[in-house]
């Protein structure tokens, strides 16, 4: 069973510190996305890395993708009560045409 | 507006009565995804289809039905629900460009579903 760890599970920070999500896997992934969810909603995606070394920016957020494309990181400089949430990492492994698999996420709380 | 609609939002039924979750997507699709979340366990993917008349099981597909006989309806089937199925249920839709990169999932607003 492929699997994506994602760490930390939980994490409750002050507005204005740094964080990093990991989401690690023994396979290799052909791309991986990175989701967030608020609570009674449906996820929703913030990017998608494809290339092994790639690194994107949005805003505050940057997301790595690992040269081996095993796994990557989301990195939030200057969190914001507004980035409280649920982020998720999804990929599909190479080879797998029509299964994308989500890791358990991390939840993010900001406070004030 | 591009979206995902799912009906019903909430359902509260018994053990053995079978039911359907419908979802609908109006933004031409290939590829619908159900996925059920969990505490502790994330998003699992139930089943998937990569086409009209085109389905696949994903991770969790016992005791779970699909057919995608239209390109913008996947319903979601419990023929007999029992409790171990109560979750939060998520449709998804996504195009998706070969050579294996994944293409945004757009997903439903969810359907909480409780088996007594």
């Amino acid at each position: 069973t492929q699997l994506l760890e994602q760490s930390p599970q939980f994490l409750s920070i002050q507005e204005g510190e740094n964080l990093t999500v990991y989401c690690n896997s023994s396979s290799v992934f052909s791309s991986l996305q990175w989701y967030r969810q608020e609570p009674g909603e449906g996820p929703v995606l913030l990017v998608t890395v494809v290339t092994g070394g790639e690194v994107k920016k949005l805003k505050r957020l940057t997301f790595q993708f690992g040269d081996a494309r095993k796994d990557s990181s989301l990195h939030i400089t200057a969190a914001q009560p507004g980035d409280t949430g649920l982020y998720l990492c999804a990929g599909g492994a190479v080879g797998s045409q029509g299964n994308l698999i989500f890791g358990k996420g991390t939840k993010l709380s900001v406070k004030p | 507006e591009a979206q995902v609609t799912q009906n019903p939002r909430y359902l509260i039924t018994v053990t053995g009565k079978k039911l359907t979750v419908t979802c609908s997507q109006n933004m031409n699709h290939e590829y619908m995804s159900w996925y059920r979340q969990d505490p502790g366990l994330g998003l699992r993917q139930i089943y998937y289809s990569m086409n009209v008349e085109v389905t696949d099981k994903g991770d969790v597909p016992e005791g779970y039905k699909v057919s995608r006989k239209e390109k913008r309806n996947f319903p979601l089937i419990l023929e007999s629900p029992s409790p171990n199925q109560t979750s939060l249920y998520f449709c998804a839709s996504s195009s998706r460009t070969s050579g294996g990169r994944w293409d945004e999932q757009f997903f439903g607003p969810g359907t909480r579903l409780t088996v007594l």
